[in-house]
């Protein structure tokens, strides 16, 4: 049974391209969220789909968007990129199990994004 | 969600019990405690999550005193492997969204 895979592993890109990030989930998981982990950092929340829906979002700006498609695997696209948005940029799947229960997140591997 | 504070870095040895505290003094009456493991290149990984009074697992316990503004994360006779980051999060989990508000973490460092 695969866990949560990431695509690519390492992306280089420079300041005002746009970079679009995979993400497959676990088996059996319909709620993905994306995190992003500044070195030395600990993840920050960028958003979470379900249903096809952003549900929830952290303090990220709108160059950050994303995408949720009918298998549940999601796309994270950032635009204008800037030197600041260097970091691994990680995707956590999790089973959306009702409105009071804690659905533990299963985190990929991640993706290593330098902007130079 | 409550805020967290926990030591920057812990160093061990092979073998010994290690205790990683956290505090959050602001802690709510539905938020409960979760422990994440991060290795180098990695993703975190969940460890243990908890209350009230002490959970354990395969992995590690997890005690949590009576007025929960605290909580202790604790390693087993630790080995080379268990050199990470390890972090505390503390909320509510409501909505089933379960937004993850990572801190620092502190770097555990197991020597030989």
């Amino acid at each position: 049974d695969a866990g949560v895979t990431q695509s690519p592993t390492h992306l280089i890109k420079t300041r005002g391209q746009q970079v679009t990030l995979r993400c497959s989930p676990k088996s059996g998981h319909d709620t993905v969220s994306w995190y992003q982990q500044a070195l030395g950092q600990g993840p920050q929340f960028i958003f979470q789909y379900y249903e096809e829906e952003e549900r929830q979002r952290g303090n990220f700006p709108d160059r950050f968007s994303g995408h949720q498609f009918p298998n549940y695997s999601s796309e994270l696209n950032v635009n204008a990129l800037l030197l600041g948005d260097s970091a691994l940029y990680l995707c956590a799947s999790s089973l959306f199990q009702g409105a009071t229960q804690y659905n533990e997140q299963f985190f990929g591997p991640g993706t290593r994004l330098t902007v130079l | 969600l409550a805020k967290t504070t926990q030591p920057i870095s812990m160093d061990s040895y092979e073998g010994q019990e290690v205790n990683i505290t956290c505090s959050h003094n602001n802690i709510a009456t539905n938020d409960y405690i979760t422990w994440y493991q991060q290795f180098p290149s990695q993703g975190p990984r969940f460890i243990i999550q908890g209350y009230k009074t002490k959970v354990t697992n395969e992995v590690a316990s997890l005690f949590i005193p009576a007025d929960r503004k605290s909580s202790t994360l604790s390693l087993p006779r630790v080995s080379l492997s268990d050199t990470a980051v390890y972090y505390c999060l503390v909320g509510d989990w409501a909505g089933g969204y379960n937004k993850l508000i990572f801190g620092a973490g502190t770097r555990l460092a197991v020597h030989p």
